[in-house]
């Protein structure tokens, strides 16, 4: 399968202890973003990276969150001190770097429950 | 402000019915559009895209797409629904020289046999 991948696929937490997600996106694509979904909502995205580089952090990602993209590959999002508001569908998707929008390849997405 | 509404929640049709999900959006600049399905449990698929040219798109599984800019929309349409059309199907916008995407909320849709 060459698709966006996405690991754990269902977290189940504690408040107050960190969790991790990764996303390994398609090998090509050198633009990756984090999403995040709730109930009954759209996606509203959390932050983008060109390749290494985290450029935008929406003003949803508080503190507490931080991703990375160490070498431009694959990317971790990981939340620390878990509040039971941050339960949500965290999707990562991936596209080509051209002059317009290309398509967002979306991986199944990292179900979060904090108790 | 940049803005993607969806104002139907619910859509309900029976199979073999025709469809046409409403998406009104405001963006400054041109818009790039898109509509994406999430079924169950499923990460979100691409429909169709348009960025410039004939304001009708045509898309995988039957769909289509009209840009109409006079009216900021950009609605979804199928001919024939399908009982594996059910799903929630999210329209979003982007612009040139942008890489963010705004989603609308979303419609979900039930496919009565």
């Amino acid at each position: 399968d060459t698709g966006v991948s996405q690991d754990p696929r269902h977290k189940i937490t504690k408040r107050g202890q960190n969790v991790t997600f990764r996303c390994d996106p398609i090998s090509e694509h050198n633009r990756l973003y984090w999403y995040r979904q709730t109930l009954g909502q759209g996606p509203e995205f959390l932050t983008y990276f060109q390749n290494e580089a985290q450029l935008e952090k929406s003003r949803l990602l508080s503190d507490r969150f931080s991703a990375e993209r160490p070498k431009g590959s694959f990317s971790t999002l990981e939340i620390q001190r878990t509040e039971q508001g941050d339960s949500a569908m965290y999707l990562c998707a991936s596209s080509l770097l051209t002059v317009n929008p290309g398509e967002l390849f979306f991986g199944e997405g990292s179900r979060l429950t904090v108790l | 402000a940049q803005s993607v509404t969806q104002p139907d929640i619910h859509i309900t049709v029976s199979e073999g019915a025709s469809l046409e999900l409403r998406c009104n959006y405001s963006y400054g600049a041109t818009p790039y559009l898109f509509w994406y399905v999430q079924s169950p449990g499923q990460g979100l698929q691409l429909l169709l895209k348009y960025f410039s040219g004939d304001t009708l798109v045509q898309g995988i599984k039957g769909f289509e797409a009209e840009f109409k800019r006079s009216q900021s929309s950009f609605n979804l349409r199928k001919p024939s629904v399908h009982w594996s059309d059910a799903a929630e199907y999210f329209c979003a916008v982007g612009g040139s020289g942008t890489y963010k995407y705004i989603f609308g909320t979303g419609t979900r849709l039930k496919v009565l046999a």
